[in-house]
């Protein structure tokens, strides 16, 4: 059963398009995010959303919106997609405290074209 | 801002041997530092953490060395063994834990 879960896996799409990315996480856990890891394999936070607050990364462009219906969810929503978007996208999530690390997704890989 | 930094892309160790990794940062408030391992087409995987109040940390083969002054981090693996090939990312964090900041890891392959 798996513990942080992302859909789909692969996701080719042209420019201009809207689309999303599921996640969901069945460990309990209060903290969920998204990363990103582009071409230089470069992780790089993008939000991180619990129950209080969202916090987001001031580089991520307007056009990326998280969305959690629940808990146990935080999907990535993303408008009007450009060539740049390509890169490959985790989920996590997380207790509160730092030295338990955090348990990510498979990642999705988003082609733009 | 890059504040966790891998300066090695690349590193390969024979089977048997000790593999070291290294790792730097530049701010000094982080709370916590971590290992993750990470394998072709799967998320990264946490291995190993250290709280900046230590200087060591052991579980099995892994240990995670600190040294707050040189603001630098390793992690030894001891023996080394084939499965052990992947890609090992750096990670720097708050107690808080809201803001985990990656290097750009190093890719380490074990030769048997």
């Amino acid at each position: 059963d798996t513990a942080v879960s992302q859909t789909p896996k692969y996701l080719v799409t042209q420019m201009g398009n809207d689309k999303s990315i599921k996640c969901e996480q069945n460990l309990g856990h209060d903290t969920m995010y998204w990363y990103k890891q582009d071409s230089k394999k470069f992780l790089k936070i993008m939000f991180s959303y619990n129950n209080k607050e969202l916090i987001i990364n001031e580089t991520v462009p307007n056009r990326f919106s998280p969305k959690s219906p629940d808990k146990a969810h935080l999907n990535l929503h993303i408008n009007s997609l450009e060539l740049g978007d390509s890169a490959v996208y985790f989920c996590a999530s997380s207790q509160e405290m730092g030295l338990y690390g955090y348990t990510f997704g498979s990642g999705t890989r988003l082609t733009v074209v | 801002d890059q504040q966790v930094k891998q300066n090695s892309p690349s590193l390969s160790v024979q089977e048997g041997r000790i593999s070291i990794l290294n790792c730097d940062y530049t701010n000094s408030m982080f709370d916590y530092f971590l290992w993750y391992k990470k394998y072709p087409a799967e998320g990264p995987t946490f291995l190993i953490s250290i709280s900046s109040i230590k200087d060591k940390n052991e579980d099995g083969r892994f240990t995670v060395f600190l040294n707050k002054s040189a603001k630098h981090l390793s992690l030894h693996i001891v023996p080394s063994q084939p499965g052990d090939s992947a890609v090992y990312f750096c990670a720097a964090t708050f107690y808080n834990n809201n803001d985990m900041r990656f290097g750009a890891g190093t890719r380490l392959t074990v030769k048997p």
